[in-house]
């Protein structure tokens, strides 16, 4: 069986800050793909960046960056110079094998941006 | 470009009743996904339809249903409603032409159902 486990419940940052949100996940599948996703509180779930397991370099798409580290079977999600909007419930998710439609899904970790 | 559309977005139930909820996907995705979110287990897979055939299915019971149609809109309905199926539930599509991650999947809003 799958599992993804976020350590992190809830986590704070102030303004212009960096964090860093941890995932860690268990798996026989030698092909997946791995997710960020963000949930604010409007509850619409947006993706945030995404990662192919067959890929060696980490992914990054403006300040959000992951650091994939698949012998650890970990994938962590740096934010660089927070903002009030990044405010959200982080969900880290993932894709095994050839699975159509069907995320497994981390416990989430609530992020609060303080000015 | 149109999002993935959810309706209702809000209703309130009692227990024993059914419920019907749809999904309209963004314009040219074939592959719908559905989930149910509660505080207490999270993200949940319930299934997905890929040109009006379900591909894949989570571990729901069979009061939980759903269908696809030749526009891709999907529909899930819940039958005999019990107080714990009260959740948020989110439909996510796809192009869905590619197995596993290759499709990204684009969340609605969400349809939160209260059952009383």
């Amino acid at each position: 069986a799958q599992t993804v486990t976020q350590s992190q419940p809830e986590m704070s940052v102030q303004e212009a800050e960096t964090v860093t949100l941890s995932c860690t996940y268990d798996t026989s599948e030698s092909n997946y793909y791995l997710f960020w996703y963000k949930q604010p509180p409007s509850r619409q779930m947006i993706l945030v960046i995404r990662q192919e397991a067959y890929k060696q370099q980490n992914a990054t798409e403006n300040r959000f960056s992951v650091n994939f580290q698949k012998a650890a079977k970990s994938f962590s999600l740096k934010i660089s110079d927070s903002q009030l909007g990044d405010t959200a419930m982080y969900f880290c998710a993932f894709i095994f094998g050839t699975s159509y439609g069907k995320l497994t899904f981390g416990q989430g970790t609530i992020l609060t941006v303080h000015p | 470009k149109a999002g993935v559309t959810q309706t209702p977005r809000y209703l309130i139930k009692t227990r024993g009743q059914q419920v019907t909820l749809s999904c309209s996907p963004i314009s040219g995705h074939r592959s719908v996904s559905w989930y149910q979110q509660t505080p207490g287990q999270g993200l949940q897979f319930l299934f997905e339809y890929f040109s009006e055939t379900q591909r894949n299915k989570g571990n729901f019971p069979g009061r939980f249903s759903g269908r696809q149609f030749s526009n891709s809109r999907s529909e899930m309905n819940v039958s005999t409603l019990e107080l714990g199926d009260s959740a948020l539930y989110l439909c996510a599509s796809s192009v869905g032409q590619l197995p596993g991650g290759a499709n990204v999947l684009t969340f609605g809003a969400g349809s939160r159902l209260t059952v009383l």
